[in-house]
């Protein structure tokens, strides 16, 4: 257990719905990331939070918005749905914003668009 | 367009056998992490590297940076089962807020 808690961990659904994934970070962790792993792509960053506030913004698709709420879970809101969303959604966390502390990964959440 | 290159991005050797996995860019990166992923799972963070030239070992696990801040290797001496997984490096180059990943290198190592 890495102490990031991703739910749910898998989730089916169809085109042209919307879904929320739901992060808990590490226990003090103030960064939370969102990341989207696909077979074609690896591992891309969608979007980085930091006590409640946006700090970066990577290749994440306008249907998708996220939020890191007061008591420091997040969620990824993903909406019209296609069918190439299916991958597998990760949230991490740090302790600080800034790369040298490294990451702590949840289970990821699996997505599949039918 | 990916930032970091991993080779071979695949490998399959016998327990006992050494390996290199290398990770390779055009770009200077700021600090370079190296994670592995076991399937169903995130992955894991194994080492974080930021000086050129820097060696760090770990156990069987031997990682350098390269001098010039642009490419990273990963020696694994004496492969063992448990060393199976998805190896990942990851650089920041000098966003100080994100990692670009690499393409991966997924390890098997058969008893």
């Amino acid at each position: 257990d890495s102490g990031v808690t991703q739910t749910p961990k898998h989730l089916i659904t169809a085109t042209g719905q919307r879904v929320t994934l739901r992060c808990s970070p590490r226990s003090g962790d103030l960064s939370v990331y969102w990341y989207q792993q696909s077979l074609d792509q690896g591992l891309q960053f969608l979007i980085q939070y930091y006590n409640g506030e946006e700090r970066a913004k990577g290749n994440i698709l306008e249907r998708f918005s996220a939020q890191q709420f007061p008591d420091l879970h997040s969620e990824l809101n993903l909406s019209s749905l296609e069918l190439g969303d299916s991958a597998l959604y990760f949230c991490a966390s740090s302790a600080r914003t800034g790369t040298y502390y490294g990451y702590t990964f949840g289970s990821g959440t699996r997505l599949t668009v039918v | 367009t990916q930032l970091l290159e991993q080779s071979p991005q695949f490998l399959s050797i016998q327990e006992g056998e050494n390996l290199t996995v290398y990770c390779n860019s055009s770009s200077v990166f700021s600090s370079l992490q190296w994670y592995r992923q076991e399937p169903g799972e995130g992955p894991v963070l194994l080492v974080t590297v930021v000086t050129g030239g820097e060696v760090k070992k770990l156990k069987r696990l031997t990682f350098q940076f390269g001098d010039a801040r642009k490419d990273s290797s990963l020696h694994i001496t004496a492969a063992q089962p448990g060393d199976t997984g998805l190896y990942l490096c990851a650089g920041d180059p000098g966003t100080g807020n994100q990692f670009y990943f690499g393409t991966g290198t997924s390890l098997t190592v058969i008893p």
